[in-house]
């Protein structure tokens, strides 16, 4: 079953520290995989796109990994910002069909001054 | 600017009345839309997913005769919310993909009295 899997659930980090937001996949055969930001009441916004040959990827202080073997891929965020406070959303494509999506359900992730 | 489109960004209408939502790709054409709801805190749920010129597969749960999805194009899609009560209420997005985009519109926070 194509499944993609986010940890932690919900993270509080302070103000200027570094995360590390998870994602695993079993999204097979496996297309592409992006992170999203979702702040409350507004649509996810693409941070990053990755697909099969990609290992590494900034958009910023953003900075995604892909690991296609082991079907993980992580987001660090450096030096944290209040407005950094938001869900973070894996979504991992098939390669098969454009409507085989399947989302995680997300990280929030909360910035404290 | 806004690669897809999502109007209106709240409504606030009457139990019983129905509501549609429209979603529109501005800059590509959308073989694939999606809709989901999201409640306060809590991560995206599919609704349903439509292709062009077919009908919507719903998810399961979703009820298809309570959430009308139209996607007679290639650019709009819409969701009519029929006969809509209190427990509707919720925050709706869309997104439209085609091979490799996937973009999400602005979402609408529907209100029921």
């Amino acid at each position: 079953k194509n499944q993609v899997e986010q940890s932690p659930q919900s993270l509080i980090i302070l103000e200027g520290k570094n995360c590390t937001l998870q994602c695993n996949y079993t999204v097979s055969p496996f297309s592409n995989l992006r992170w999203y930001k979702q702040d409350t009441g507004r649509g996810p916004v693409s941070l990053t796109i990755m697909t099969f040959s990609e290992n590494t990827k900034s958009n910023g202080r953003y900075t995604a990994t892909l690991d296609a073997d082991t079907k993980q891929s992580s987001l660090h965020i450096t030096a944290s910002q209040l407005s950094d406070s938001a869900s973070y959303i894996c979504v991992v494509s098939s390669q098969s069909s454009a409507s085989k999506i399947i989302f995680g359900s997300g990280t929030r992730l909360s910035i404290r001054p | 600017g806004a690669v897809v489109s999502q109007h209106p960004s709240w409504v606030i209408c009457k139990s019983g009345t129905s509501v549609k939502i429209e979603c529109r790709s501005l800059d590509f054409q959308a073989t694939t839309m999606f809709w989901y709801r999201q409640f306060p805190k809590q991560s995206l749920m599919l609704m349903a997913t439509s292709n062009e010129g077919s009908k919507a597969t719903y998810e399961q749960g979703v009820e298809k005769d309570k959430f009308l999805i139209n996607h007679a194009s290639l650019t709009l899609s819409t969701l009519t919310v029929t006969s809509a009560h209190p427990e509707d209420s919720s925050f709706y997005i869309c997104s439209a993909s085609s091979y490799e985009k996937l973009f999400f519109g602005s979402g609408t926070q529907l209100s029921v009295l």
